[in-house]
């Protein structure tokens, strides 16, 4: 399984972009990329997905490199409400339990952004 | 639609006894999960299940038991509580292995005494 690497924690001003990095040097070829957001007594919310270059949706980007062997979340212009933990996951979504196969998304421990006022 | 739903949303057992954490998902998902998330531990999985009948282990199963009767349900029992599994549980479910997006429930919080 493919191992993820991210900062334990980071602080950011309002108004700031904040970029998180992860590190997943054992992607196999059939990996994509999720990063997850997740406040206190809450359970993990997708944020978005990529499998290689940029992607961006409303509410972030993700910039993965030709050797997908990390991948960057930007956040434009946090604000006190972006305080949270996010997470970056790596696994193949399309792959089918065979019996020798198997089909596990792996959480890190996460970053933990504070945003300060 | 509600989502993932679990029960109960908190417990407290004393050691050496049993009990199941329910969950349940209204989306048709395929794939189901269960989570523990402990201080400083992120979230480490448990169980999960492709389809219905079909369970496997994942990084912490020991303690552990589950079944996978019909798509919507996926219960995680223990079998014989120990004051090491007092955590926060989550039940997480996935479209059919297309996406990977993994829609979480509530959590229950558990606490072993």
């Amino acid at each position: 399984l493919a191992k993820t690497t991210q900062p334990i924690s980071m602080d950011s001003y309002e108004g700031q972009e904040v970029n998180i990095t992860c590190s997943h040097n054992n992607i196999a070829t059939n990996d994509y990329i999720t990063w997850y957001q997740q406040f206190p007594s809450q359970g993990p919310r997708f944020i978005i997905q990529g499998y290689k270059t940029k992607v961006t949706n409303e509410v972030a980007s993700l910039f993965i490199p030709a050797d997908r062997k990390s991948s960057t979340l930007s956040l434009p212009r946090v604000s006190l409400s972006d305080t949270a933990v996010y997470y970056c996951l790596v696994g193949d979504p399309s792959s089918k339990y065979s019996g020798a196969g198997s089909y596990q998304l792996t959480f890190g421990k996460g970053t933990k952004l504070s945003v300060i006022p | 639609n509600a989502g993932v739903t679990q029960t109960p949303k908190f417990q407290v057992l004393k050691t050496g006894q049993s009990m199941t954490l329910q969950c349940a998902q209204d989306m048709n998902h395929e794939y189901m999960s269960w989570y523990r998330q402990d201080p400083g531990m992120g979230l480490r999985l448990i169980h999960y299940s492709v389809g219905a009948g079909i369970t496997d282990q994942g990084e912490v199963p020991n303690g552990y038991n589950v079944s996978r009767s019909t798509t919507e349900d996926f219960p995680l029992r223990l079998l014989s509580a120990a004051p090491s599994q007092t955590s926060v549980y989550f039940c997480a479910s996935s479209y059919a292995l297309a996406t990977g997006e993994l829609f979480f429930g509530e959590g229950s919080r558990l606490t072993v005494l």
